[in-house]
């Protein structure tokens, strides 16, 4: 069984800032990892994912991701915060064993950017 | 055009009541899926179906059933809604389950027992 620990369930940033999102996951096979991300009243939407391959990966929105396997970690960082970025993140492990193709959820973090 | 569209978008309904959701992709996809989003906004799976045929059924209660006429539909369909169905039920789908493929929400439906 797979699970994620998203740390910090309520970030604040200023505009300009470092957005730094922290995600654990917890899986006995390799993961496949996901970011996704959820605007108010909406639906989720992909920023990025890992698979396999290359461990940093690049998003949409300027976001990235980067899998590290000693750590089980899959932190979302982006350079610089825009007003647009406040959101809610929701990191999600998932393995090719997974039947059906389940995602599991973290617990979602809330992004504010103040001016 | 909307690759995964699901209707209605906001439901207030009575306790009691038996009401369903609408959901259909137009992205060719084998795989569709129903998410529940609590109110701490904690999201997990309820059901998966690839090419029409149940793969996921999460211990659900026997109250919500779901139905896919074809691999581009699946509806929700809950009987005797109860207070604590109150959430936001996300329609999904995916080119295959497993394997990592992307997998595609709609923008929800809100659902409001009272």
């Amino acid at each position: 069984a797979q699970s994620v620990t998203q740390l910090g369930s309520h970030v604040s940033v200023s505009e300009g800032a470092l957005v730094l999102l922290r995600c654990n996951y917890s899986s006995s096979v390799p993961p496949y990892l996901f970011w996704y991300v959820q605007y108010p009243n909406q639906g989720l939407q992909l920023l990025l994912k890992y698979t396999t391959g290359a461990t940093l990966v690049k998003g949409i929105n300027g976001f990235e991701a980067e899998f590290k396997k000693s750590e089980t970690s899959f932190h979302l960082t982006k350079p610089s915060a825009h007003m647009s970025d406040a959101a809610e993140y929701f990191c999600a492990v998932t393995t090719i064993y997974n039947q059906g193709g389940k995602l599991i959820f973290g617990q979602g973090t809330e992004l504010s950017v103040k001016p | 055009d909307t690759a995964v569209s699901q209707t209605p978008k906001y439901l207030v309904t009575q306790m009691g009541n038996d009401k369903s959701i609408k959901c259909e992709q137009n992205l060719g996809h084998d795989t569709m899926y129903w998410y529940k989003q609590d109110s701490k906004k904690f999201l997990k799976i309820m059901f998966s179906y690839n090419n029409k045929e149940l793969i996921i059924n999460e211990t659900v209660p026997n109250r919500f059933s779901p139905k896919s006429p074809d691999k581009a539909h699946l509806n929700l369909h809950i009987n005797s809604l109860e207070l604590g169905d109150s959430a936001v039920y996300f329609c999904a789908s995916s080119t295959d389950r497993g394997s990592g493929n992307t997998i595609y929400f709609g923008e929800g439906s809100w659902l409001t027992v009272v």
